[in-house]
C-alpha cells in the first residue's frame, strides 16, 4: 500500500529558486528517503533521514522530518534546469522488506 | 557500469502473449526487489528476494505473474497472458541492507 503522499503535486519555477515539496506517512517509521526521477527513468536515491533526525542536508537538497506530525520535506535551493524530475518520498514497511511510495512531486524548473 | 541492469528497456507486446524481463543487481547486494509503476503513480511493490528465497509477494503478484533468482543473482520476471492492464514500467531494486535501494532503468512494457 502507498504511504507517503506528496504535497504539492506538480511546481514549476524559475531556474534559481527554491522548490518545496512535502510528504505525510501514516505509520511509525524508522527512516524516510527521497528519491528523483527523470522522465521514463528509474529512480534515484538523493537522502535518507532517520527518525532520530530532525534535518539533514545533501549538497542543494534539505530534508526534514517531524515525527509527531509524521511529515517531511525536501527542499531543493538554486534550482536548475537539471533538477526537472518527479520527487518521491518512500518508508520502509512490511519489516523493513520494502518501500511505500507516494504519488510524486513533478518539479519543472525553468531555464 | 555496476548499477542495476534492466533488460529489455522497452517490449510491445499483444495480449495474450507471455513476456520475461530480467534483472541484473549490484554484484554484493542479496536483497532484490521488483516493484511496477504506472503513469502518474508511484511505484508499487510486487515482490523482494533475499538471496535465492522470495520472502514476499505482493497481492497485486496474480498468478500470471512469476518471478525467480535461481542462484541469488540475477531475477526474471515472467507476465503471462498479458492483459491491457500490465502495461507499466516494471522496475528493479537492489540493497545490502533495508536503507538504501538503487534501482535499474526500467522495462517498459506495452500491451496492445
Amino acid at each position: 500500500s502507498q504511504q507517503g503522499e506528496e504535497d504539492p503535486q506538480a511546481l514549476s519555477i524559475q531556474e534559481g529558486e527554491n522548490a518545496t515539496m512535502n510528504c505525510s506517512y501514516k505509520t511509525s517509521i524508522n527512516n524516510l528517503q527521497w528519491y528523483r526521477q527523470n522522465s521514463g527513468r528509474g529512480l534515484v536515491h538523493l537522502i535518507l533521514i532517520r527518525s532520530n533526525e530532525r534535518e539533514k542536508h545533501s549538497g542543494r537538497l534539505r530534508v526534514t522530518l517531524d515525527t509527531s506530525k509524521k511529515s517531511s520535506s525536501l527542499l531543493i535551493t538554486a534550482s536548475r534546469a537539471a533538477d526537472t524530475a518527479s520527487y518521491f518520498c518512500a518508508t520502509p514497511t512490511g519489516g523493513n522488506n520494502r518501500l511505500a511510495f507516494g504519488k510524486g512531486n513533478q518539479v519543472v524548473v525553468i531555464p | 557500469d555496476t548499477g542495476v541492469s534492466q533488460d529489455p528497456r522497452h517490449k510491445i507486446t499483444k495480449r495474450g502473449q507471455n513476456v520475461t524481463f530480467r534483472c541484473d543487481p549490484i554484484s554484493e547486494h542479496n536483497r532484490l526487489y521488483w516493484y511496477r509503476q504506472t503513469l502518474g503513480q508511484g511505484p508499487e511493490f510486487l515482490t523482494y528476494f533475499q538471496n535465492e528465497a522470495q520472502l514476499e509477494k505482493s497481492r497485486l503478484l496474480s498468478d500470471r505473474f512469476s518471478a525467480e533468482r535461481p542462484k541469488g543473482s540475477f531475477s526474471t520476471l515472467e507476465i503471462q497472458r498479458t492483459e491491457q492492464g500490465d502495461s507499466a514500467m516494471y522496475l528493479c531494486a537492489s540493497s545490502l541492507t533495508a536503507a538504501e535501494a538503487f534501482f535499474g532503468q526500467g522495462t517498459r512494457l506495452t500491451v496492445v
